[in-house]
Parts: structure tokens; C-alpha cells; sequence
């Protein structure tokens, strides 16, 4: 168990919908960073936001947010859903901000859109 | 961007050591190499982290060469649960993580019985 939660575990949604992922990260830990998993793909890296703040951008669609709230857990926001979107999402956090710090993963949310 | 190049895959046997070794021909001075497991639909785990030379935990080691062009994760004594992908990963020490986090496609490891 690495101490980040996601929730909800399974998502299954139709086109054109919107839903959102939730994060809590380990105790303690203020970057939050959100990737995205397609069958058999490795690991796309989304956004990272470190206590509050958005860091840094990666492949992040315009129909995808996030934000960090003053209690550091995090949301993804996914919305216009289709059917490419379906992945897993994984939510990561660490204690800094820095390219050295150890991220910690959570177990994922399955998105599947029908 | 620092990219990294690993193989697709690799198959081994238990009780063999695995040698993966992960190309960075553009890794800066301030870059640390890391190195992260995943099994199928768990996220990733924390393996091991250098900077050069040779470094050593309950798990592995990572062997990086003096041009730090390139690093080796080594595991021991594989078993049938080291079967997993294995991603290696560059970062700055001193700027956000994001800026350089390419995953990529990893290294498939299968041990075999």
C-alpha cells in the first residue's frame, strides 16, 4: 500500500459525458502528478501540480483539468468523453516538486467509455 | 528533454540475474536516473535511484558508467513475481519532475519457471 488513494476504482461512462477523479495523496506529500495508461501503453504523463500550483504540463488534452485544493488532494476532470479516453488513470504524489523525488502511486481508476 | 531507450522486452529464468539496460545519451549534469517496476493494472514502485557509479538495495543494483550515458538495473536471483515492466526514468534534481517525465514503454520482463 503506498499511502495514495484514488477514487472510484472503476468509471464506466458514455460519450460525450464528463467525470471526475479523485486523488489523495500520502501524508505529507505536496506534488500530486496524474498519468494516463492505455492497454498495453506505457505511462503518459498528464500534469503535476505541487501544493496548490500547477509545475508542469505534459500531454494533457484541453477537454482534461485538474486541480489541487488546499488540502492537496486532487481532481481530474474529464469531460466531452471518448472512446480513446478509456485508460487507467493513475494519480502519483511526492514529497517535492523535484525530477529526483520518489513518486508513490496509487491503484488507479479504470475508465471505460461506452 | 532527456530521452531514454530501453528493449521492448526480455525473458529470463528463476534464479538468473536480469541485466536491463536503458540508454540517455542526453542525460544533463543535474540528472538522476530512476528506475520504477509495474505490474499489470497496479501503478508503478519505486525500484532504485542513482547518480553514477554503483548503487545497491535489498533489491537491485544500478550500475552507471562514468559518461552516465547509459544505466544498468540489475536483478539478482529473479522469481516468477519479478515478472513485471520496468521503466527507467531521468530527472533534474533541481527543477519539478514534470518537466521531464517520459515513462516510455518500458522493459517487459518474463521470468520463466
Amino acid at each position: 500500500d503506498s499511502g495514495v488513494t484514488q477514487t472510484p476504482k472503476h468509471l464506466i461512462t458514455a460519450t460525450g459525458q464528463r467525470v471526475t477523479l479523485r486523488c489523495s495523496p500520502r501524508s505529507g506529500d505536496l506534488s500530486v502528478y496524474w498519468y494516463q495508461q492505455s492497454l498495453d501503453q506505457g505511462l503518459q504523463f498528464l500534469i503535476q501540480y505541487y501544493n496548490g500550483e500547477e509545475r508542469a504540463k505534459g500531454n494533457i488534452l484541453e477537454r482534461f483539468s485538474a486541480q489541487q485544493f488546499p488540502d492537496l488532494h486532487s481532481e481530474l476532470n474529464l469531460s466531452s468523453l471518448e472512446l480513446g479516453d478509456s485508460a487507467l488513470y493513475f494519480c502519483a504524489s511526492s514529497v517535492g516538486e523535484g525530477g529526483t523525488d520518489t513518486q508513490y502511486f496509487g491503484p488507479g481508476t479504470r475508465l471505460t467509455v461506452l | 528533454l532527456a530521452k531514454t531507450t530501453q528493449p521492448i522486452s526480455m525473458d529470463s529464468y528463476e534464479g538468473q540475474e536480469v541485466n536491463i539496460t536503458c540508454s540517455h545519451n542526453n542525460i544533463a549534469t543535474n540528472d538522476y536516473i530512476t528506475w520504477y517496476q509495474q505490474f499489470p493494472s497496479q501503478g508503478p514502485r519505486f525500484i532504485i535511484q542513482g547518480y553514477k557509479t554503483k548503487v545497491t538495495n535489498e533489491v537491485a543494483s544500478l550500475f552507471i558508467p562514468a559518461d552516465r550515458k547509459s544505466s544498468t538495473l540489475s536483478l539478482p536471483r529473479v522469481s516468477l513475481s519479478d515478472t513485471a515492466v520496468y521503466y527507467c526514468l531521468v530527472g533534474d534534481l533541481f527543477k519539478a519532475a514534470g518537466n521531464k517525465l517520459t515513462f516510455g514503454g518500458g522493459t517487459r520482463v518474463l521470468v520463466k519457471p
